[in-house]
Order: C-alpha cells, then sequence, then structure tokens
C-alpha cells in the first residue's frame, strides 16, 4: 500500500510564477490536509478536503492560495504569483479514521 | 498565540537509557494527540496517538501519558536507539476524539541518542 504521495519534491519559481503543488493520497483515504513549514518553524495547519469539498480552509492565506480535491486525481495546492516569503516545505496528510499520514513534501523555493 | 508548546528545543540521551519528550497544550477543546518524528527533508512519520479518553497508551518502545488536569503530555521511548534520533513534533486536534480536522502542532524537540 503506496503512502501519501506528493509532487514535485522540489520546486522553483520566480517571484510572480504560479505554483502547483500535488498530492496523492493513501489508498482508501478521503480526507486531505496540507500544512506548511516555514524556516524554523513548526507545521502550520492550511486547509482540509474531502472530495469535492472544502471543510476548513481557516489555515489559508486570504489571497493568492487555492485548493482542490476533485472527485479524479490529487488534490492541489494553487499558488498565485508566489513572493519570496512563500519560500517553505509544504505537506500534504491523509487520512481515514486513524491518525494523519504526511507525504515527503514539496520544498518551494522561490527566487 | 502558541497553543501546543515543546519547552524545549534539544534532548540528548545516552544509548538504552529512557527519552522523555514533554508538550503542554492550552486549548481545553483538544482531545486527541499525536506524536510524529521527522528526519531532515522527509515527511512526518507517525509514531503513536492518545485520545483524552485515556491517559495512556503504549506501542512497543514508545509510550504516551496524558495528563489532562495539567493538560500535559509526553513521550517516552525505552530503550532509546541511535536511530531514534530527529526531531520530534507533538500535535492536537478537537475532532471529537478522532483524527479528522486540523492538527497544531508544536515546534519541535530535537532528540539525539549517543551510542
Amino acid at each position: 500500500n503506496a503512502g501519501v504521495m506528493q509532487n514535485p519534491r522540489h520546486l522553483v519559481r520566480r517571484r510572480g510564477q504560479e505554483a502547483r503543488l500535488r498530492c496523492s493520497p493513501m489508498k482508501g483515504h478521503s480526507h486531505v490536509y496540507w500544512y506548511r513549514q516555514l524556516p524554523e518553524e513548526g507545521l502550520k495547519f492550511m486547509v482540509y478536503l474531502q472530495k469535492e469539498n472544502i471543510i476548513d480552509e481557516s489555515g489559508m492565506p486570504k489571497e493568492r492560495f487555492s485548493a482542490e480535491f476533485p472527485k479524479e486525481g490529487p488534490s492541489i495546492l494553487r499558488i498565485q504569483q508566489v513572493v519570496r516569503g512563500d519560500s517553505a516545505a509544504y505537506f500534504c496528510a491523509s487520512s481515514r479514521e486513524s491518525a494523519q499520514y504526511f507525504g515527503p513534501g514539496t520544498r518551494l523555493t522561490v527566487t | 498565540d502558541q497553543q501546543v508548546k515543546q519547552n524545549s528545543p534539544s534532548l540528548s540521551v545516552q544509548e538504552g537509557r529512557i527519552s522523555i519528550l514533554n508538550c503542554d497544550y492550552t486549548n481545553s477543546m483538544f482531545d486527541y494527540f499525536l506524536w510524529y518524528k521527522k528526519y531532515p527533508a522527509e515527511g512526518p512519520t507517525f509514531l503513536i496517538s492518545i485520545s483524552s479518553i485515556k491517559d495512556k497508551n503504549e506501542d512497543g518502545r514508545f509510550t504516551v501519558f496524558l495528563n489532562k488536569s495539567a493538560k500535559h503530555l509526553s513521550l517516552h521511548i525505552v530503550p532509546s536507539q541511535p536511530g531514534d534520533s530527529a526531531v520530534y513534533f507533538c500535535a492536537a486536534s478537537a475532532s471529537g476524539g478522532t483524527s479528522y480536522g486540523k492538527l497544531t502542532f508544536g515546534q519541535g524537540t530535537i532528540l539525539t541518542v549517543h551510542p
């Protein structure tokens, strides 16, 4: 049973470009979460999704950030017009009824 | 407002001895607690969890203790092994005793186990 998959593992974008981060949950998991870890900090919750629904987006910045989990395909975290402060590790997690299991993360670097 | 705090940034332990990692929380709505281990450039790995209806949960070398009145939990690793060296994160959620919903993480404690 494959774990949570994230791609790309590393992403470099120039200021003003768009970043798309993908997450495929573990088989049988219908809950997906996105977290961000800034340098020297702990993980911060961003958004919680189920298929075709955003359940809790209280951690998402109000502008430029969006997330989706379509009926088919991976969950996508989209960051428009990236700025240097968006540079961080972005982790996806999934769950069924037990704990949340994390993917390896995408390291976004904005130059 | 840091609702989950790990006040020790680092801990150093001799191989074979006990490692005790501590975590405090302030939000009385939290009812599900987890510990994760994280290596550099990898995602957090789930270790063990506990619901607020319990005060202890054990899994192999790992035991988590919960003291609700003190809003404190701890992770015991016995015996400690060099491979346990990593960053340990405490996390909490207010989800009716399940893992659904957002996790609030502590800042992490760097554990180093010396041979």
